[in-house]
């Protein structure tokens, strides 16, 4: 039974490039959740994708986008990257939107901003 | 809004050596709680959960946390701790909302020294 999984697992970008990160939820699962987690810090809740809609957000800008397939993956896509937006994304799949379960996390995508 | 503070951002301690983490949480409404541990290089995995009930929670690898709402904490413990148990350890919080997303804590990393 494969967890999640993540892809690219190591990625390099300039400021002003876009990224798009790729996440395959847990067999079984519908829910996929993205979260950043900095150098050194918690993660931050980006946003979460049920039913191919975006259901909540976190404190984000615009330039991070989203989207879920009918295959339940998802990708995150950040447009004109600032140093700032380097960090490690995750993603985190559940079944359905309650939070009583537990998240099931992937090892990440680190993104470089240079 | 609902957020978490750890209160130490580093804990070290000897081999074999009981531990505590201290989390406390703020929010206007009741909440679901979690611990995660995240091993190096590696993704977050939930360690215990309180929703209800007995506000004295049992997680994995001998983990526990005591839900006090007087005091608005949800520290973790064990007795006997191990090398293995080096990592950062986050706790979380979500409100009741099926649709919530869980915020976390800026974490705690717990070294042990032989």
């Amino acid at each position: 039974d494969a967890g999640v999984t993540q892809s690219p697992t190591h990625l390099i970008k300039t400021r002003g490039q876009q990224v798009t990160l790729r996440c395959s939820p847990k067999s079984g699962h519908d829910t996929v959740s993205w979260y950043q987690q900095a150098l050194g810090q918690g993660p931050q809740f980006i946003f979460q994708y049920y039913e191919e809609e975006e259901r909540q957000r976190g404190n984000f800008p615009d330039r991070f986008s989203g989207h879920q397939f009918p295959n339940y993956s998802s990708e995150l896509n950040v447009n004109a990257l600032l140093l700032g937006d380097s960090a490690l994304y995750l993603c985190a799949s559940s079944y359905g939107l309650a939070n009583t379960g537990e998240l099931f996390f992937g090892e990440g995508s680190r993104l470089t901003v240079l | 809004a609902q957020s978490v503070t750890q209160l130490d951002s580093q804990v070290p301690v000897f081999e074999e050596a009981p531990v505590e983490l201290r989390c406390n949480y703020s929010s206007s409404v009741s909440v679901y709680l979690f611990w995660y541990v995240q091993y190096p290089n590696q993704g977050l995995q939930l360690l215990l959960k309180y929703l209800s009930g007995s506000t004295l929670v049992k997680g994995i690898n001998g983990f526990e946390a005591e839900f006090n709402k007087s005091q608005t904490s949800f520290h973790l413990r064990k007795p006997s701790v191990h090398i293995s148990d080096t990592a950062e350890y986050f706790c979380a919080v979500s409100d009741l909302d099926g649709a919530s997303k869980i915020i976390f804590g800026s974490g705690t990393r717990l070294s042990i020294r032989p």
